[in-house]
């Protein structure tokens, strides 16, 4: 099994469309969850940290289920300038060194 | 906005050539690493550094790799002699005393012929 499994997409949504990405983990040990967001042949960039509670950032929302090992992203009212490669990333504190693991990620097109 | 920076943009090498990137991380963070992408498969782990020491590398980072903070601002990926599947981005990264989130650079492209 994967470390971090992710549907890669395409996702070709809309403007203004709700999309959902969804994300498992295979470490239950895992400590820290994050959503990185990169263009194409660019760095990633760190969307948000995900929350044990879920937590919201304006049209982003991320949630987290340990039970099921599972994080989400859903991004509302979808605009052009999202459409980008979604990673879901996860750290596996060990030693507290904390390096990331990431998943291939899940591609979004936005269309007019 | 304090972001981490890297050098060149681009390297392009011939096999069996040694190559060093450079990264310049963010002032005030503690801890560094190398990332490593292909193009069209994901980001992978290579490094972490602390304390001026290897805190973790993967099974990718071999003999071929070391890295170096030579002073207070710079850390350094080399590959000593390069192979053709050393083609890749090269991302560092840095992180504060935080837990969690790190910042990457614009990336080294390294293409090896």
């Amino acid at each position: 099994r994967k470390e971090v499994e992710q549907d890669p997409g395409p996702f070709n949504v809309p403007e203004g469309a709700t999309v959902a990405f969804n994300c498992t983990y295979s470490n239950s040990a895992s400590q820290s969850f994050f959503w990185y967001r990169q263009d194409c042949r660019k760095e990633p960039k760190l969307l948000m940290s995900v929350y044990s509670s879920g937590n919201e950032d304006g049209r982003f929302t991320a949630q987290l289920n340990r039970a099921s090992q599972y994080i989400s992203l859903l991004i509302r009212d979808s605009k052009l300038s999202d459409s980008a490669t979604y990673l879901c990333v996860v750290n596996p504190v060990y030693r507290g060194y904390n390096k990331l693991i990431f998943g291939a990620g899940t591609r979004l097109a936005v269309h007019p | 906005e304090p972001e981490v920076t890297q050098t060149p943009s681009h390297q392009v090498t011939q096999m069996g050539q040694e190559v060093i990137l450079r990264c310049v991380p963010i002032s005030n963070h503690l801890y560094f690493y190398w990332y490593r992408q292909i193009l069209g498969q994901k980001v992978e782990f290579l490094v972490s550094f602390y304390n001026n020491e290897i805190s973790e590398k993967s099974e990718i980072f071999d003999d071929q790799f070391s890295v170096e903070r030579p002073d207070g601002s710079n850390f350094t990926l080399k590959i000593r002699s390069t192979k053709l599947e050393d083609s890749a981005m090269y991302f560092c990264a840095s992180r504060d005393k935080r837990v969690g989130e790190q910042y990457f650079g614009p990336g080294t492209r390294l293409t090896v012929t």
